[in-house]
Order: structure tokens, then sequence, then C-alpha cells
């Protein structure tokens, strides 16, 4: 079973600046079938980016993704106030989905 | 609209069984794979399972394996989790998603005597 590990736990940034977050997985992820969501409280996740770095329908420019392999990377290139929420990262493709522990990006 | 509709939660007894529904409306659903995942109380998110738009191919984590059995009714467009030997651990909230574009809002369940 692939684990997928983000970091940092916790992200504290201003409004305005770049958010780099980061998703490793123990395995290489085939296909780069890796996915980001978005959750903020009280709702339902939200698809961000699949394939590594498709953004889904809908998702704002300053969202975008990158890696392969083993190691992935969720940017928002400039954090507008309703960016505040959990990420988590998304091995998907197979009989065994897996998520991240979540990264919480805070507002400082 | 495109919408997932979960229905079904509540309050068991450790050792019971409840039978969680998702309708879907606005797409055409016998075409879409849908999932279970869930959350539990200030937890992160936890893939349970997934079912094919036909229903042939079905996967389930390992922690549910043999007591959630997922199904589905296309000419109802909904989807089902029934869910057996229910313990403390499985309180959660319980979102139904196809392919995980469209998430429904999500029905709690919580297991306590």
């Amino acid at each position: 079973e692939i684990v997928l590990t983000q970091s940092p736990g916790t992200l504290s940034l201003f409004p305005g600046e770049r958010a780099t977050l980061s998703c490793r997985a123990s395995q290489t992820v085939s296909n780069n079938y890796l996915a980001w969501y978005q959750q903020k409280p009280g709702q339902a996740p939200r698809l961000l980016i699949y394939g590594a770095s498709s953004r889904a329908a809908g998702i704002p420019e300053r969202f975008s993704g990158s890696g392969s392999g083993t190691d992935f990377t969720l940017t928002i290139s400039r954090l507008e106030p309703e960016d505040f929420a959990v990420y988590y990262c998304q091995r998907y493709g197979t009989s065994l989905i897996t998520f991240g522990q979540g990264t919480r990006l805070d507002i400082k | 609209e495109e919408q997932l509709v979960e229905s079904g939660g509540g309050l068991v007894q450790p050792g019971g069984s409840l039978r969680l529904s998702c309708a879907a409306s606005g797409f055409t659903f016998s075409n879409y794979e849908m999932n279970w995942v869930r959350q539990a109380p200030g937890k992160g998110l936890e893939w349970l399972s997934y079912i094919s738009s036909g229903g042939a191919a079905i996967h389930y984590a390992d922690s549910v394996k043999g007591r959630f059995t997922i199904s589905r009714d296309n000419t109802k467009n909904s989807l089902y989790l029934q869910m057996n030997s229910l313990r403390a651990e499985d309180t959660a909230i319980y979102y139904c998603a196809r392919r995980f574009d469209l998430w429904g809002q999500g029905t709690m369940v919580t297991i306590s005597s």
C-alpha cells in the first residue's frame, strides 16, 4: 500500500504570498495518478488538481500542481482569503486509493 | 445542476447495521464510477469503497472489507453502502463521490452505546 506523507502539517502565510505544499509517496505513483483537494470547515472536499498537474473545471489559475514519481507539489501562486483551508493529496486509479494526512493552510 | 445527496446516517449501537444511500441527479449516473469516503471527527479523509459504472468491479479498503458492501441501482440513480458489525471507530461523516470530481454534503454516522 502506498503511503502519502504531506508536509508541512500546518503552513501559516499572509494573503498575497505564495504557498508550496508537498506530498511524498512511499512508492512511485504510476501514470501520475495524483490529485489534490481543498476542504473548508463544514464542507465536502473539492477537487483541485488531477493527473498531478491538470486543473479541475472551474479552478483558478493560481492553483498549480507539479511533480512525478514519488514527489508532488501543489502551489498557490498568490493566496486569496478564501484559499485558507485544509489540502489533501490522493493517489487514485488503483484498487487501493489513499489520501495524505492533510496540510492546514492558516492565515498569518 | 449535478448533485449528490447522502442519507441514512444516524446513531447506532456497536455491532449494529446501517444502510447509507446516495441519490444522484443532473447527470447520467450509469456512466460514472462511484466511491464512498469518510472523515472521522477532526481527522482526515479515508477512502472506503469503489464501484464501477455497471457495478461489475468493486474494491474496498482493508478497514471495512468483509463488513461493508457497496452497491448501486442505475435505474434509481442511487448508490448504497451497507454497513454491518459497526464499531466506535466507524463514527464519521460519510461522503459519496463521483470519480472524486463531485461530492455530496455527507451524512453523519455515530456508533455509540
